[in-house]
């Protein structure tokens, strides 16, 4: 079974930082771009960022570019975001998905469930 | 960057077909995608390439594509499918990938 499980969330401090991780079962991980999504409680989504299946292509979002950081290793099925620098505006419930990409497309065919980063002094 | 416009709500009656539209710039000349949300769970992928459903969604949600609209119909609501929906493009010119602002889906 497919599974795509995220960690690290909690309470960063404001300017400081946190690591997340996506944990991925169930298919081959080295294969696949990979994303992540945030949401901000009662808020929309907001893609973050995405990592090519060998970490060639990187893109950011500009509200996180410059503070955030994807990674991947895919020898320990393992999706990371480095996130310094964190501003309150950062806290939401952050998504790791997997994409499908074609010619110039691509989108979300499976999610984990999401970890909570909640960011206050 | 590109921007992608939803109205905030749409409200159906059961049995009855809702329409969620999707602006944006010529986005008939792109692949849409949209994803179904329900209160405490992560999106599930409902369309893809503007009008093909995963396996696993009922036949009754669909979408189409053309000019400045995309649109995805569910047929025949349910109670089970009020949620936010969400659409979304891959943004050539950045790589960036982009979601609308969501519409949430009620059901009388």
């Amino acid at each position: 079974e497919l599974q795509l499980v995220e960690s690290g969330g909690g309470l960063g401090k404001p300017g400081g930082s946190l690591r997340l991780s996506c944990a991925a079962s169930g298919f081959t991980f080295s294969t696949y771009t990979m994303n992540w999504v945030r949401q901000t409680p009662g808020k929309g989504l907001e893609w973050v960022s995405s990592i090519s299946s060998t970490s060639k292509y990187i893109y950011y979002a500009d509200s996180v570019k410059g503070r955030f950081t994807i990674s991947r290793d895919n020898t320990k099925n393992s999706l990371y975001l480095q996130m310094n620098s964190l501003r309150a505006e950062d806290t939401a419930v952050f998504y790791c998905a997997r994409e499908i990409v074609g010619p110039t497309t691509g989108f979300f065919d499976n999610w984990g469930q999401g970890t909570l980063v909640t960011v206050s002094s | 960057s590109y921007v992608l416009t939803q109205p905030p709500s749409v409200s159906v009656a059961p049995g009855k077909a809702a329409r969620i539209p999707c602006g944006g710039n010529h986005i008939g000349g792109q692949s849409v995608h949209w994803y179904q949300q329900k209160p405490g769970q992560a999106p599930v992928l409902v369309i893809y390439h503007n009008s093909d459903r995963p396996s696993g969604i009922p036949e009754r949600f669909s979408g189409s594509n053309t000019g400045n609209t995309a649109t995805l119909t569910i047929s025949r609501v349910e109670a089970g499918d009020e949620a936010d929906y969400y659409c979304q493009v891959w943004d050539s010119t950045s790589d960036h990938r982009v979601f609308g602002g969501g519409t949430k889906l009620t059901v009388l």
